[in-house]
């Protein structure tokens, strides 16, 4: 069974700074992984995708890399900004799971000006 | 941002009344899924959608039904609500090859 986990719950940096979250997962067979972010109270955003015959997406100051060997994905934030305080999400779509994503937990960012 | 509304956007209502949530989507995208979250808990899948008339069970179904008439409309109905059914729920639309998931504002429903 397919789990995923993401490391570490929380995490508070200074402005500026560049950062990285990790996500990890259990079964490499995977489809694909995605990355999303949520603000408190709101929806979630997709911020990137990323298919299983991939190795890195890029969407401006972010750039999230896939290892499917090893069952890592990780989500670099590049010159931190305030606005990027948010609850950090990825979840894998496995080849089994009837089209299901399974979620991590979150990583919760804090970016302190 | 994709096309995806929830209606309502919040909702109170008292144990024991059937309560029905709307997402709508104008992507015409195939799969469309309803998930509850609630702290601790994270996102959890209840019933999702692989067409009009196609549905299946999540990993928290019971207490819960849904419907798919029309490709832009999910509905999730709440046939008897309960106090444990309080909780944010999110509407979810995806295509057909890349698979990725975008997702509604939510619905904000209170049982009292």
């Amino acid at each position: 069974k397919q789990e995923v986990t993401q490391i570490p719950a929380a995490l508070s940096v200074p402005e500026g700074e560049n950062l990285v979250l990790n996500c990890s997962f259990t079964d490499s067979a995977i489809y694909n992984l995605q990355w999303f972010r949520q603000d408190p109270g709101k929806g979630l955003t997709s911020l990137l995708l990323i298919q299983s015959s991939q190795r890195e997406q890029t969407s401006g100051r972010l750039n999230a890399s896939l290892d499917k060997s090893s069952g890592r994905s990780t989500l670099y934030i590049a010159a931190s900004q305030p606005g990027d305080s948010a609850t950090y999400l990825c979840a894998v779509l496995t080849m089994d799971s009837n089209y299901q994503l399974i979620w991590g937990a979150g990583t919760k960012l804090i970016i302190k000006p | 941002d994709a096309g995806i509304t929830q209606s309502p956007r919040h909702k109170v209502t008292e144990t024991g009344t059937p309560v029905t949530l709307r997402c709508h989507q104008t992507e015409n995208h195939r799969y469309m899924y309803w998930y509850r979250q609630d702290p601790g808990h994270g996102l959890r899948l209840i019933h999702y959608s692989y067409g009009v008339k196609d549905t299946d069970k999540g990993e928290v179904s019971d207490g819960y039904s849904v419907s798919r008439s029309k490709t832009e409309d999910f509905l999730l109905t709440l046939e008897s609500a309960t106090s444990s059914q309080t909780s944010v729920y999110f509407c979810a639309i995806s295509a057909r090859g890349t698979y990725e998931q975008y997702f509604g504002p939510g619905t904000r429903l209170t049982v009292t």
